[in-house]
């Protein structure tokens, strides 16, 4: 079963807008990672929210976390058409992630 | 370094017969992890490895089946396929056990006629 949920399923912008994506879970948790796919390759970990952290910045990217409502939300700021991909967050336990579903990002040039 | 290598990038099997894939973690890392991923949704989890030994095992049957060795690459095996086997698989390597930041191979395309 799917602990987070990401929304939206999808989103289009044009290059160079800011792109949000959203994740709400179910449990409490230690962190929470975001994660990048392209094609339906390999994951590439994006970054690292603890539970005490309310918001994270790397690069073009901020993550912001309320534990209060179990949710979660990543910024990508001056988007690029190399950021187009699918972006899942994910929970878990002591040994395993739990994914979302994802958000396809497509950003047109 | 290397990264995390799976092996191999596709195959294609029918039902009911064996297969096996193969991942090997980035050196130091001692923990293997195996994901399934389905089109269109997010990876779940299938078995975590660490030192030799099982930590964890998600919500698959009895056909799929895992194993560690002492260089810390790791096998999983999947009998009696079914049509909805045909996924992505995923390998995951970390430094620990514990819940944190995994790095994943490429993948292996399984496809199931």
């Amino acid at each position: 079963s799917q602990q987070g949920e990401e929304d939206p399923q999808a989103l289009s912008i044009q290059e160079g807008e800011n792109a949000t994506m959203n994740c709400s879970y179910k449990t409490s948790i230690n962190n929470l990672q975001w994660y990048r796919q392209n094609s339906g390759r390999g994951l590439v970990h994006l970054i690292l929210i603890r539970s005490n952290e309310r918001e994270k910045h790397s690069g073009r990217l901020r993550v912001t976390l309320d534990t209060s409502k179990k949710s979660s939300s990543l910024l990508i700021t001056a988007s690029r058409a190399a950021d187009t991909a699918s972006y899942f967050c994910a929970t878990g336990s002591s040994y395993k992630l739990i994914f979302g579903s994802g958000t396809r990002l497509l950003v047109r040039p | 370094d290397a990264g995390v290598t799976q092996s191999p990038t596709h195959l294609i099997k029918t039902r009911g017969q064996h297969v096996t894939l193969r991942c090997s973690p980035i050196s130091g890392h001692k923990s293997v992890s195996w994901y399934q991923q389905v089109l269109g949704q997010g990876p779940q989890f299938i078995f975590q490895y660490y030192e030799k030994e099982e930590r964890g095992r998600g919500n698959f049957p009895d056909r799929f089946s895992a194993r560690q060795f002492p260089n810390y690459s790791s096998e999983l095996n999947v009998n009696a396929l079914l049509l909805g086997d045909s996924a992505l698989y995923l390998c995951a390597s970390s430094l620990s056990s514990v819940y944190n930041e995994q790095f994943f191979g490429p993948g292996t395309r399984l496809t199931v006629l």
